[in-house]
């Protein structure tokens, strides 16, 4: 198994555009989370879906979403991009709902200029 | 609010010495605690969890509640300790729904 895999690796957008990040879990798990790590920091939550829906959710605004799909993997919108925005995001996925322990994909560069 | 408290942002030992790594939590329920480890070019990955109560790689973990403290140690230092760690936090043991808390992490390195 390749493990939890994320796309695209790296990617530089513009203020104001929009980026969809994609994740696909690990066989069997059911449940992606979604973290976004600036320099210098710790990961910080930002979704949690179980079976398609939304279970949890970290104090980012309106502009980001997320949706799951029936085949488990998952999308990660953000919308009006800030420069703040620039960070890493990380994909993570478990066996269920509980955050339990999370295995992590690479993640996705993300730069806006 | 739940926060997760980790002080030193870089530790530096010598090969062979005990290594403790600090993390300090708030939280006013029953936390579950974590330290998740990143070795260089690798993903972030679990290293141990404090209701496993195990040790992995040498590594222990006691969650104190009473400091409200969650310390990492290992009595002897091995250079392929060198890495990034993460205390974490879940803040509804089996929930999920608040996700993981990080604190900003600690660079550990071990030098020969």
């Amino acid at each position: 198994d390749a493990g939890v895999t994320q796309s695209p690796t790296h990617l530089i957008k513009t203020r104001g555009q929009q980026v969809t990040l994609r994740c696909s879990p690990i066989s069997g798990h059911k449940s992606v989370s979604w973290y976004q790590q600036v320099l210098g920091q710790g990961p910080q939550f930002i979704f949690q879906y179980y079976e398609k829906e939304e279970r949890g959710r970290g104090n980012f605004p309106d502009r980001f979403s997320a949706r799951q799909f029936p085949n488990y993997s998952s999308e990660l919108n953000v919308n009006a991009l800030l420069l703040g925005d620039s960070a890493l995001y990380l994909c993570a996925s478990s066996r269920g709902g509980a955050t339990g322990e999370l295995f992590f994909g690479e993640g996705s560069r993300l730069t806006v200029l | 609010a739940q926060r997760v408290t980790q002080p030193e942002k870089l530790l530096s030992v010598f090969k062979g010495a005990p290594v403790e790594l600090k993390c300090n939590y708030s939280y006013s329920g029953s936390p579950e605690l974590f330290w998740y480890v990143q070795y260089s070019r690798q993903r972030l990955q679990l290293l141990l969890r404090h209701i496993s109560r195990e040790s992995i790689k040498g590594f222990t973990a006691d969650l104190n509640k009473g400091e409200t403290s969650f310390h990492l140690k290992k009595p002897f230092a091995q250079e392929e300790d060198s890495a990034m760690y993460y205390c974490a936090l879940s803040g509804r043991s089996g929930g999920g729904a608040d996700g993981l808390t990080f604190g900003k992490g600690t660079h550990l390195i071990i030098q020969p």
